[in-house]
Formats: C-alpha cells, sequence, structure tokens
C-alpha cells in the first residue's frame, strides 16, 4: 500500500523568502505525485503533479517542485513567498497501475503561514 | 460550467439518524470519490467509483454506503449516523481510463453528528 509523510505540521516563512513544504513517499512501480492546496473553508485545488520527464515540475501561482527518485521526495518549493499563499497544503500519491490505481493517498497536511 | 458540487453546506445530526450528501459534477468525469478530512489526518478515502454503476470501497468505509446510477452524480449515504462521523467531505471527480488525471474537489460538507 502507497504512503505519503508530510513530516512538519506547520512551515513559517517571511514574506519574500523562499519557502519549502516537505514530502515523502512510499509506493510500489513509479508514482504519480501531486500537491493540492487547501485555503480556509474551501475545497481542495490542484496545484501541480508529476508523472514522468523532467524532474521538476512547475504548476500554479508560481510553485514548483522536484522530484527525487533516490529519495523518494517531492518538496513544494516557491521563490518567494507572498502572504496569500498562507493555506494548508497537501501532498498525494498515486500508484501507477493495478489495484488501487485510482486511489490516491494524501499526507496529514502542512499548515503554511506566511508572515508580513 | 459548475464542476464538482456538494449539498448541504452543513448539516447537523442526531446520532442514529440517516442522511444523504449530495454531489454532482458536470464534466463527463468517470472517476469520482468520497473523502473525509479529520483535523491532524489529512483526507481519507470512503468510497470511489471508475462509472456508473461501478462502486468500491476506499480505506474508511464503514457506515457509508454509495451508489452510482449516472455518470453525474455519486451519493453518499450515512445509514446511521454516529458521533465519529463528524467531519469534513469532500467529493472529487477526474477523468478516467487513466490515473494521473488530477481530481477536482467540491467545496465540502461540514456535518456534525450530536
Amino acid at each position: 500500500a502507497q504512503s505519503v509523510a508530510q513530516p512538519e505540521d506547520q512551515v513559517n516563512v517571511a514574506e519574500g523568502n523562499p519557502l519549502t513544504v516537505k514530502c515523502t513517499y512510499s509506493v510500489s512501480g513509479n508514482p504519480y505525485l501531486f500537491w493540492y492546496v487547501q485555503y480556509p473553508n474551501r475545497g481542495l485545488q490542484f496545484l501541480l503533479k508529476y508523472i514522468t520527464g523532467d524532474n521538476l515540475v512547475k504548476g500554479s501561482y508560481g510553485f514548483e517542485a522536484e522530484f527525487n527518485k533516490s529519495q523518494t521526495s517531492f518538496h513544494l518549493k516557491k521563490p518567494s513567498a507572498i502572504v496569500s499563499d498562507s493555506a494548508l497544503y497537501f501532498c498525494a500519491v498515486r500508484p501507477p497501475s493495478g489495484a488501487g490505481s485510482y486511489q490516491l493517498t494524501f499526507g496529514k497536511g502542512t499548515k503554511l503561514s506566511v508572515i508580513p | 460550467n459548475a464542476g464538482v458540487t456538494q449539498t448541504p453546506k452543513f448539516q447537523v445530526l442526531k446520532t442514529g439518524q440517516s442522511m444523504t450528501l449530495q454531489c454532482a459534477q458536470d464534466m463527463n468525469h468517470e472517476y469520482m470519490s468520497w473523502y473525509r478530512q479529520d483535523p491532524g489526518m489529512g483526507l481519507r478515502l470512503i468510497h470511489y467509483s471508475v462509472g456508473a454503476g461501478i462502486t468500491d470501497q476506499g480505506e474508511v468505509p464503514n457506515g457509508y454506503n454509495v451508489s452510482r446510477s449516472t455518470t453525474e452524480d455519486f451519493p453518499l449515504r450515512l445509514l446511521s449516523a454516529a458521533p465519529s462521523q463528524t467531519s469534513v467531505y469532500f467529493c472529487a471527480s477526474s477523468y478516467g481510463g487513466t490515473s494521473f488525471s488530477e481530481q477536482f474537489f467540491g467545496p465540502g460538507t461540514r456535518l456534525t453528528v450530536l
């Protein structure tokens, strides 16, 4: 069975500084990896995904993520944080095929606070 | 194009009551799913469907039933509500056929069981 770990419950960063939200995963085979963001009292919004190819994936709102197969990580990054980036961020993984391949497994989420 | 819609937005039930949470999508997505979100636990999959007439259990299916009679609708039924089912429920949908399609989420239903 697949699993996702987000080791930090909360990340604080000053506005204008770079931000990183960490994610590691466990899955059989090559993973499909996703990042979602949740603003207060809202549903989840898709940010970006890694399927195959270039290890650096660019997504919405200036976010990017780096896939590292040897470290089984998929950290979310942004060069310069803004206050409106403050939200709850979820990493998720899907196995590429077989039983459960439609099942998306989420991490527990990381609350990002950008301090003005 | 409304995307994924859920009703109601809020609901309070008494223990033992039943109810149905509605979910609909207008994107002709084959895959639909229900999650519950609890503090510190992320989202956990309850049930999912890969097409009309096909449903399967996720990680936490006990106490919930689903059916998928049309492509558009995927209701979640609580047969006899329990306080442990107090949670925020999200419905999601995505294109089928490939497992790398991102999911589109509804706005959620906040359920309290007293």
